[in-house]
């Protein structure tokens, strides 16, 4: 079955500073993996996504994950933390289910900037 | 812009009151989702419809059902509300296939007094 561990459900980092947000999977086939942002209240809005290609993967708002499939993980980074990147991530893989797909989510992690 | 709109952002209903959640695209996917989301945990898919294929996940209470009349709407109904059933409800949509991403609106918070 696929699953999907994050690791930390709080992190906390400087303003400035390096985030670095973890997330490891369980798939038994090729995964298709998904990192979502979400701010109170309000929905999710995708970052960005792997599916085949390129392991490093470019999102919006400078961030970026690489996926490394001898670590079956999928680790979420940007270079420097700004305030309004304070917020709920969501690691994701995607479920084939008939014709469709489906998320299963990881538990979520609450990124917090100090100033 | 295309989007996923949900309305209303905010419902309020009595125990047992039956309610109904809205959802629009102008993405023209062929998928909807529901989802439910409680206070500090990650979305649970409630069930899908890919076109009119309805999808319910095994765990889905009885309590909830949907309707999807065309491509752009789907609803949520929730027959008898409980204290439990307080949550954000999030719809999204999807072009199909494991491979896409989902497009999420921006949710109903629904609180049951």
């Amino acid at each position: 079955a696929q699953s999907v561990t994050q690791l930390g459900s709080h992190v906390s980092v400087s303003e400035g500073a390096l985030v670095l947000l973890r997330c490891n999977y369980s798939s038994s086939v090729p995964p298709y993996l998904f990192w979502y942002v979400q701010y109170p209240n309000q929905g999710l809005q995708l970052l960005l996504k792997y599916t085949t290609g390129a392991t490093l993967v470019k999102g919006i708002n400078g961030f970026e994950a690489e996926f490394k499939k001898s670590e079956t993980s999928f680790h979420l980074t940007k270079p420097s933390a700004h305030m309004s990147d304070a917020a709920e991530y969501f690691c994701a893989v995607s479920l084939g289910s008939g014709n469709t797909g489906k998320l299963i989510f990881g538990q979520g992690t609450t990124l917090q900037v100090k100033p | 812009d295309a989007m996923v709109i949900q309305n209303p952002r905010y419902q309020v209903t009595q125990f047992g009151k039956p309610v109904t959640l809205s959802c629009s695209q102008t993405l023209n996917h062929n998928v909807m989702y529901w989802y439910q989301q409680k206070s500090s945990q990650a979305p649970k898919l409630l069930f899908h419809y890919y076109d009119k294929d309805f999808n319910n996940e095994a765990d889905t209470p009885d309590n909830f059902q949907s309707r999807r009349p065309n491509t752009s709407f789907c609803f949520l109904d929730i027959r008898s509300p409980g204290l439990g059933d307080a949550a954000m409800y999030l719809c999204a949509t999807s072009r199909g296939q494991v491979s896409y991403e989902q497009y999420f609106g921006p949710g109903t918070r629904l609180t049951v007094t």
